[in-house]
C-alpha cells in the first residue's frame, strides 16, 4: 500500500502568518491527492483534490501543488477559524485510499 | 442540500456485530460512489470501505472478511455491517460521498474526490 508521510505534526503559528504544510508519497501518485481540514468534534472537510483544484466554497487563501511523490498545501495568511489538523490522502484510480498521519496547526 | 446521518454505533463486546446505516437525503445512494471512514480516538482518519456504484465494494486489509459494505436503495441507506469486531476497531465511523470528477475510457475507475461526510457515530469495542 502506499504510505503517506506528512510533516511537520505540529506546525505553530500565528494569525496573518503563511503556513507550508508537505505530504510525501511512498511512490509515485501523479496528482491523484486531495487534502482535508478537520476541527475537533468534526467530520473532515475537503479543501484540494486532484493535487491543486479547490473545492467548492474553499478560500483562494488554501492552494495545492505538487505531483510524483511531493505535494504541499499553503495557506497563505492564516485566518483563526484555520487552526485544525490537517490530512492528505492518496486518491489513485484504485483503494486503499490511504491517508497521512496529520498536521496539525495550532497558534 | 445533502445529508448524511450514521447511527448504529455502541459499546460492542470483541467478537460481537453491529451494523451501521447511513441514511442520505438530497443524493440517491444506490447511484453514488459511497465509502465509510473510520477515526480511532485522538488518531487520525482511516479509510475502511467503499461502494461503487456499478457495485464493485472494497475494503481495507484491516477489515476484509470481517465488514460488509452495502445499500439499500428502498431507504436510500448505506450500511456497514461489522463483524468480529476487535477493540482495534474502536473509533468513530463516518460515512462520505465520492464524487467521481474524471474518467476517461482506459477502464479504470474515475478518480474520486469525497464531498460530503457524516457527522460519525461511535462504536467501541470492549469487555
Amino acid at each position: 500500500d502506499i504510505v503517506l508521510t506528512q510533516s511537520p505534526a505540529t506546525l505553530s503559528l500565528s494569525p496573518g502568518e503563511r503556513a507550508t504544510l508537505s505530504c510525501r508519497a511512498s511512490q509515485s501518485i501523479s496528482s491523484y491527492l486531495a487534502w482535508y481540514q478537520q476541527k475537533p468534534g468534526q467530520a473532515p472537510r475537503l479543501l484540494i483534490y486532484g493535487a491543486s483544484n479547490r473545492a467548492t466554497g474553499i478560500p483562494a487563501r488554501f492552494s495545492g501543488s505538487g505531483s510524483g511523490t511531493d505535494f504541499t498545501l499553503t495557506i497563505s495568511s492564516l485566518e483563526p477559524e484555520d487552526f485544525a489538523v490537517y490530512y492528505c490522502q492518496q486518491r489513485s484510480h484504485w483503494p486503499p485510499w490511504t491517508f497521512g498521519q496529520g498536521t496539525k496547526v495550532e497558534i | 442540500e445533502v445529508q448524511l446521518v450514521e447511527s448504529g454505533g455502541g459499546l460492542i463486546q470483541p467478537g460481537g456485530s453491529l451494523r451501521l446505516s447511513c441514511a442520505a437525503s438530497g443524493l440517491t445512494v444506490s447511484s453514488n460512489y459511497m465509502s465509510w471512514v473510520r477515526q480511532a480516538p485522538g488518531k487520525g482518519l482511516e479509510w475502511v470501505s467503499a461502494v461503487h456504484s456499478g457495485g464493485s465494494t472494497y475494503y481495507a486489509d484491516s477489515v476484509k472478511g470481517r465488514f460488509t459494505i452495502s445499500g439499500d436503495n428502498s431507504k436510500n441507506t448505506l450500511f456497514l455491517q461489522m463483524d468480529s469486531l476487535r477493540a482495534e476497531d474502536t473509533a468513530v465511523y463516518y460515512c462520505a460521498r465520492d464524487f467521481p470528477y474524471y474518467s476517461d475510457s482506459s477502464g479504470r475507475p474515475p478518480l474520486l474526490r469525497t464531498d460530503y461526510w457524516g457527522q460519525g457515530t461511535l462504536v467501541t469495542v470492549s469487555s
